[in-house]
């Protein structure tokens, strides 16, 4: 049961533009969602994290979007650089619990 | 401040034996969680430790364990290891283990089982 899904193995975007990155989520009782990077041979990195009361969080050129009536997020960073060439996964801790559950991870290129 | 420290980064084991990983957190965080990334399955939660208890448990089988010292370190033993856990190793720490804390990831281990 994916109860996060990130539909899009990979996207490509040219540098200096805006890249979207999506998440949909199907348990209604999660009320927390974060934004982690990875590059190969790391570990993630968190990036940015949303409440459910909120609709929206920026944080530099990175900004997250949450509709929870679609139960769905999105990641916008704006403009895209290079280094942010990356696999991106979405998140959301069981309630209460310190227990993660990740999307399948979107490849983000970002081309000069 | 340092960050999360897993050893080894590299292990080749062969089928039966067993391994043990470490994941030292962040300073001052209590709680230790575990994740493993395989390619088909991506990133799944194995256990969570705070304050040397286990709390919270994925779907893995008993030959996963793990445990936590006093001073927040961890460690995961997989004992009888198979093919299919080959695979990336992550440890993550947080403050105090409420779910919206921020975890915090290590380099993770890649163990290769032959």
């Amino acid at each position: 049961d994916q109860q996060v899904k990130q539909n899009s193995p990979s996207l490509s975007v040219q540098e200096g533009r805006i890249s979207i990155l999506n998440c949909d989520y199907t348990n209604s009782m999660f009320d927390y969602f974060l934004w982690y990077k990875k590059y190969p041979a790391e570990g993630p990195t968190f990036l940015i994290s949303i409440s459910s009361i909120k609709d929206k969080n920026e944080d530099g050129r990175f900004t997250v979007f949450l509709n929870k009536s679609a139960k769905h997020l999105s990641l916008h960073i704006v403009p895209s650089q290079p280094g942010d060439s990356a696999v991106y996964f979405c998140a959301a801790p069981t309630r209460g619990a310190q227990k993660l559950v990740f999307g399948q991870g979107t490849r983000l290129t970002i081309n000069p | 401040k340092a960050g999360v420290t897993q050893t080894p980064r590299y292990l080749i084991k062969t089928r039966g034996q067993q391994v043990t990983l470490s994941c030292s957190p962040i300073s001052g965080h209590r709680s230790v969680s575990w994740y493993q990334q395989t390619p088909g399955q991506g990133l799944q939660f194995l256990f969570e430790y705070f304050s040397e208890t286990q709390r919270n448990k994925g779907n893995f089988p008993g030959r996963f364990s793990g445990r936590q010292f006093s001073n927040s370190r961890s460690e995961m033993n997989v004992s009888t290891l198979e093919l299919g856990d080959s695979a990336l190793y992550l440890c993550a720490s947080s403050l105090d283990g409420t779910g919206k804390n921020i975890q915090y990831f290590g380099a993770g281990t890649r163990l290769s089982v032959l």
